[in-house]
């Protein structure tokens, strides 16, 4: 079975410049998360879909990030203007759950970005 | 306020077995608790949840005392390879308001 996919791996960019992130959950995943994880902190949730529907957005920085799950797959989450303190790991998970119950969170490899 | 307490580090030998303790006062009836491993420059990965008792898988053990204000993650016969940041997770469902990952603990197993 494919894992999480993410892309790009790393991304380096100067700050105020913008950057875009993309996953691809697991077939058949219902709940699809975006984490950043800044360098020696745990991963903290920025927002949670189900399907394309928004569940939790309350730590999305929203005056630069933004996230999309057209079609109830595939998401993107954007970065503009992007920040020195953004420099972080951003790591997608998806879930066969619902966000109702607790179960097992499939994560990717992470897209690594450096803010210059 | 943070709902679960772990160590920081924990260092180990090769060979020898490991139990992380985590330590979650204010746990709820509807509960879980939930660990998870993430080795260096890949994303975490579930070992094992459980509810009471004892929960076991082909990786690792779970204990749960009866009042659940605690659990301790066993593994047996650490090799170089477990050497990685452990999250102990509490809760029902994965959003901020409930089952959020802290800091973890960090393995060293060392030869």
């Amino acid at each position: 079975e494919a894992g999480v996919a993410q892309s790009p791996r790393y991304k380096i960019i100067e700050k105020r410049q913008s950057v875009a992130f993309w996953c691809n959950p697991i077939s058949g995943h219902a709940t699809l998360y975006w984490y950043q994880q800044i360098l020696g902190q745990g991963p903290k949730l920025l927002i949670q879909f189900q399907n394309n529907g928004v569940v939790d957005d309350s730590q999305l920085p929203k005056d630069r990030f933004s996230a999309e799950r057209l079609k109830g797959v595939d998401s993107t989450l954007k970065i503009q203007p992007a920040k020195l303190e953004d420099s972080a790991v951003y790591l997608c998970a998806s879930s066969l759950e619902a966000v109702s119950y607790v179960g097992e969170l499939f994560f990717g490899e992470g897209s690594r970005l450096t803010v210059l | 306020l943070a709902k679960t307490t772990q160590p920081i580090s924990m260092d180990s030998y090769e060979g020898q077995e490991v139990n992380i303790t985590c330590s979650h006062n204010n746990i709820a009836t509807n509960d879980y608790i939930t660990w998870y491993q993430q080795f260096p420059s890949q994303g975490p990965r579930f070992i094992i949840q459980g509810y009471k008792t004892k929960v076991t898988n082909e990786v690792a053990s779970l204990f749960i005392p009866a009042d659940r204000k605690s659990s301790t993650l066993s593994l047996p016969r650490v090799s170089l390879s477990d050497t990685a940041v452990y999250y102990c997770l509490v809760g029902f469902a994965y959003n901020n308001n409930d089952m959020r990952f802290g800091a973890g603990t960090r393995l060293t197993v060392k030869p």
